[in-house]
């Protein structure tokens, strides 16, 4: 199973309408970040946040990491067909004594017209 | 100037030979890393590295190889391609801590 559980799998909106994707951890997360992948592209640095209760926006995209540090949702709010992709959470973690970024298995996001 | 650079973007090679991927980089960054995506997989990590000449195996290490002989660049090789192995590789490097900055990717197929 994966140490960050992303939800939805796969989401459709409609054009206009607000969604959330969440990442989900059993473990405190130390640094969890946001990244936006375009179907056939690289991945897209989004957003990262460190502290319990933090909210970061940019644009129409806005990400809250819970008080707990277990769980961060990011929210966007009148989709647009920009919005369209493949979004997944990382976060930190030091695994004999090297840094790296372990991985949710991506939420797919289609929008209708 | 993007950063880092991977080469080739796209590759068609037959089963049994070698394949090398290169990953460059000009943010003087101390990790790579060596990822593969696939459907239903999400990216798993292949080989990573934390200096030059210090290598260590990810999840799915078997049937690759890495070196790393300059700050700047991180190969990866295929030693003996097989039809498992046609996914997308995408590179990323990171300073001490942070996230990730990741390269285009390369979509290799195995005939």
């Amino acid at each position: 199973s994966q140490e960050l559980e992303q939800s939805p799998q796969s989401l459709i909106v409609q054009e206009g309408k607000n969604l959330t994707i969440n990442c989900t951890s059993s473990k405190t997360l130390y640094g969890l970040y946001w990244y936006k992948q375009k179907y056939g592209e690289g991945l897209i640095f989004l957003m990262m946040l460190q502290k319990g209760g933090e909210e970061k926006s940019h644009e129409k995209i806005t990400a809250k990491l819970d008080e707990k540090k277990q769980q961060s949702s990011l929210h966007i709010t009148a989709s647009q067909p920009s919005h369209a992709g493949i979004y997944l959470c990382g976060a930190g973690r030091v695994k004999d004594s090297n840094y790296q970024l372990i991985w949710g298995a991506g939420t797919k996001l289609i929008i209708k017209p | 100037d993007a950063g880092i650079t991977q080469s080739p973007r796209h590759k068609v090679t037959e089963t049994g030979t070698p394949v090398t991927l290169r990953c460059h980089q000009t943010e003087n960054h101390r990790y790579m890393y060596w990822y593969r995506q696939d459907p239903g997989h999400g990216l798993r990590l292949i080989h990573y590295s934390y200096g030059v000449k210090d290598t260590d195996k990810g999840e799915v290490s078997d049937g690759y190889s890495v070196s790393r002989s300059k700050t700047e660049d991180f190969l990866l090789t295929l030693e003996s391609a097989t039809s498992s192995q046609t996914s997308v590789y995408f590179c990323a490097i990171s300073a001490l801590l942070g996230g990730y900055t990741f390269g285009s990717g390369t979509r290799l197929t195995v005939v």
